[in-house]
C-alpha cells in the first residue's frame, strides 16, 4: 500500500528566509508526486506535480521540489519566504496502480515571523 | 478554470440527524471524492466515485454513504451524525485520463455535531 510521511508538523520560518519541507512516500511503481497548499478556511490548491522527466520542477508562488528516487523523497522549497506563505502543506502520491486515488501525508503547518 | 462548489462553508447539526453535504465540479470530471480531515491525520478517502451511480469505499467509509445520479454532483451522507464526525470535509475532482490523478479541490465544509 502507498503511503506518504511529512516528518514535520509544525515549522516556523523567518519571513525572507529559506523553507524546506521534507516529504518520504512509499510506492510500489513509478510515482506521481504532488504538493498542494491549504490557506486557512480554503480548500487545497496544486502547487506542483511531477510526473516523469527533469526531476526539479517549478510551481506556482515560486516554489519549486526536487524528486529523489533513491531517497523515497520529494522534498519542497522556496528560496524566500513571504507572509502569505503562512499556510499548511501537504504531499500527496499516486500512480496507475492506484487507480485515480492519491494519498495525502498529515500536512505540515509553517509559520512565517515577522 | 475548474470550479469544484460545496454546498455550504459551515453546517452545524445535533447528533441523530440525517446529514446532505453536496459538491458540484464544473469541469465533466469523471472521478469525485470525497475527504475528511483532522489535525495531524491529513486528508482521509471517506468514498469516491468513477462514473455515474458508481461508487468504492475508501479508507474510512464507516458511518457515510454517497450518492451520484449525475456526472457533475457527488453526496455525502451522514445518515447518523455523531459527534466524533465534527471535522472539515472537502470534496475533489479529476480526470480519469491524461491528468496523471491531478485533483482539484472546493473550498471545504466544517462539519460540528453537537
Amino acid at each position: 500500500a502507498q503511503s506518504v510521511t511529512q516528518p514535520d508538523i509544525h515549522i516556523t520560518v523567518s519571513e525572507g528566509a529559506s523553507l524546506e519541507l521534507r516529504c518520504n512516500y512509499s510506492y510500489g511503481a513509478t510515482p506521481y508526486l504532488f504538493w498542494y497548499v491549504q490557506s486557512p478556511g480554503q480548500g487545497l490548491q496544486l502547487l506542483l506535480k511531477y510526473f516523469s522527466g527533469d526531476t526539479l520542477v517549478q510551481g506556482i508562488k515560486g516554489f519549486e521540489a526536487e524528486f529523489k528516487r533513491s531517497q523515497s523523497s520529494f522534498n519542497l522549497r522556496k528560496p524566500s519566504v513571504h507572509w502569505s506563505d503562512a499556510a499548511e502543506y501537504f504531499c500527496a502520491v499516486g500512480g496507475r496502480a492506484a487507480g485515480n486515488k492519491l494519498t495525502f501525508g498529515g500536512g505540515t503547518r509553517v509559520l512565517v515571523k515577522p | 478554470d475548474v470550479k469544484v462548489t460545496q454546498s455550504s462553508r459551515y453546517l452545524v447539526k445535533r447528533t441523530g440527524e440525517k446529514v446532505f453535504l453536496e459538491c458540484v465540479q464544473d469541469m465533466d470530471h469523471e472521478n469525485m471524492f470525497w475527504y475528511r480531515q483532522d489535525p495531524g491525520l491529513g486528508l482521509r478517502l471517506i468514498y469516491f466515485s468513477y462514473d455515474v451511480k458508481m461508487k468504492e469505499k475508501g479508507d474510512i467509509p464507516e458511518g457515510y454513504s454517497v450518492s451520484r445520479e449525475k456526472k457533475e454532483r457527488f453526496s455525502l451522507i451522514l445518515e447518523s451524525a455523531s459527534t466524533n464526525q465534527t471535522s472539515m470535509y472537502l470534496c475533489a475532482s479529476s480526470r480519469t485520463s491524461g491528468s496523471y490523478h491531478e485533483q482539484y479541490f472546493g473550498p471545504g465544509t466544517r462539519l460540528t455535531v453537537t
